[in-house]
This record gives structure tokens, sequence and C-alpha cells, in this order.
């Protein structure tokens, strides 16, 4: 069965970055995309990045490029998003989810989550 | 790239119906026939419940359904049941390899 299974909750200080993990198990680690997202407390999703498996190859909104890197490993079927200059606004829940299938856009219809990483920024 | 307007609440009696629109542009919604619904319950991670304007994903019943109409897609849950009542998200390919989630739509079975 398909399961991601994220690092654990973290406490950050402003200024500070952050690396969350989500280790992927149960299916062909090179066959789908993987997509992060975040939720506040009590607010909205939010997408903040794509990772293709095998290229290692990333897109982000803009709002994102300065500050955030996503990146995999091959060897472990891991991916990691690394998020940098950390303020209070980026406490939120982290979640990785992977995309449907390969290809027709269909990387964009997130399918399997992880059970999301609690981030929390304060001095 | 702005978030998707939905509607921040609705609510329905079990066996009913309701929609929940999802408004955007034409460089998203409007553009690509490629917009999904997620259905959240409380401290749990959200669900695909519909992909590609009006697929459903295995598992998901056919009570769920999805349309789209110039800049606004729109799901509808029809014979409604408790367990429906959740946070639903519209979400949209916008082009340049991005995506767009809307704010968010707290159903309530009354």
């Amino acid at each position: 069965q398909v399961q991601l299974v994220q690092s654990g909750a973290e406490v950050k200080k402003p200024g500070a970055s952050v690396k969350v993990s989500c280790k992927a198990s149960g299916y062909t680690f090179t066959s789908y995309y993987m997509n992060w997202v975040r939720q506040a407390p009590g607010q909205g999703l939010e997408w903040m990045g794509i990772i293709n498996p095998n290229s290692g190859g990333t897109t982000y909104p803009q709002r994102f490029q300065d500050r955030l890197t996503m990146t995999r490993d091959m060897s472990t079927s891991t991916f990691y998003m690394d998020l940098s200059s950390l303020t209070s606004e980026d406490t939120a829940v982290y979640y990785c989810a992977r995309g449907l299938a390969f290809g027709n856009y269909l990387e964009y219809n997130l399918d399997y989550w992880g059970q999301g990483t609690l981030v929390t920024v304060s001095s | 790239q702005s978030a998707l307007t939905q509607p921040r609440s609705v609510s329905g009696s079990p066996g009913q119906s309701v929609t929940i629109s999802c408004t955007g542009t034409s460089s998203d919604v409007g553009g690509y026939n490629y917009v999904s619904w997620y259905q959240q319950h409380p401290g749990k991670a959200p669900k695909l419940m519909i992909y590609d304007v009006s697929k459903r994903p295995s598992g998901v019943p056919d009570r769920f359904s999805g349309s789209k109409s110039g800049n606004t897609a729109s799901l509808t849950i029809s014979g409604l049941q408790i367990e429906d009542e959740a946070d639903y998200y519209c979400c949209s390919y916008a082009g340049s390899y991005t995506a767009v989630f809307g704010g968010g739509t707290k159903l309530t079975v009354l």
C-alpha cells in the first residue's frame, strides 16, 4: 500500500530554516511527481511546489522561489522540503502529496498525502 | 497568483444536494480542464474527490460530481450524508507548471 511518512514536528526561531522529509513506499518512486502543500492554523491549503522524482526538476510559485528548495534522494525514496528565512507566517502544517499519474497534468491531482508535519516559528 | 474564490460556507440537510463554486480566471480555471476537489475532515489530510473537472477516483461515491463553465468550477454533492460534513477545497492548474487552491468551503450538514 502507498505510504508517505513525514518527519516530526519542528519548532524554529524567526530567520532559521526547516527541512521536512517525506519517505515514500508502496509504489515505484520514479513514477510519480511529489507536491508540497501547507496549511496555516485555521486556514486553507496553499500549493508550494512540485518535484520530478527522475530529474529532480522543480517548480515553485513566485512567492517561494528565493527561499524554498525541494530535493529527493532516490537511494532512500525520500523527498525533502527546505524552507529558509522563516517568519511567524510560515507556521503551518506541511504536507507532501503524490501526483495522481505522470503526464497530462495529472501530476497536479494529489491522490496520496503524508500525515503532515507541524512547523512552528516562534521567538 | 491569487487563491481561487470559494464561498466560506454552505449547508444542507441529509438527502439534499449542495453545490460549491470555485471561481478563478482565464489563467487558471477557465484556461484548463484541470480542476480538482478535495475533502478535508478536521485534523486529517485532504482526500481527492474529483480531478480533471469531473472525474472520480476509484472509491469516491458517485454522489460527488464536478463541472465547469467558463472561469467557474462546481462540486455538487447529492444525497447529502452526515459524514459529508467537512471542508472542501478546489485546486486548478495555473500554467507555467504551477497550481493554485481555493480558499476552502465549510459544508455543514444540518
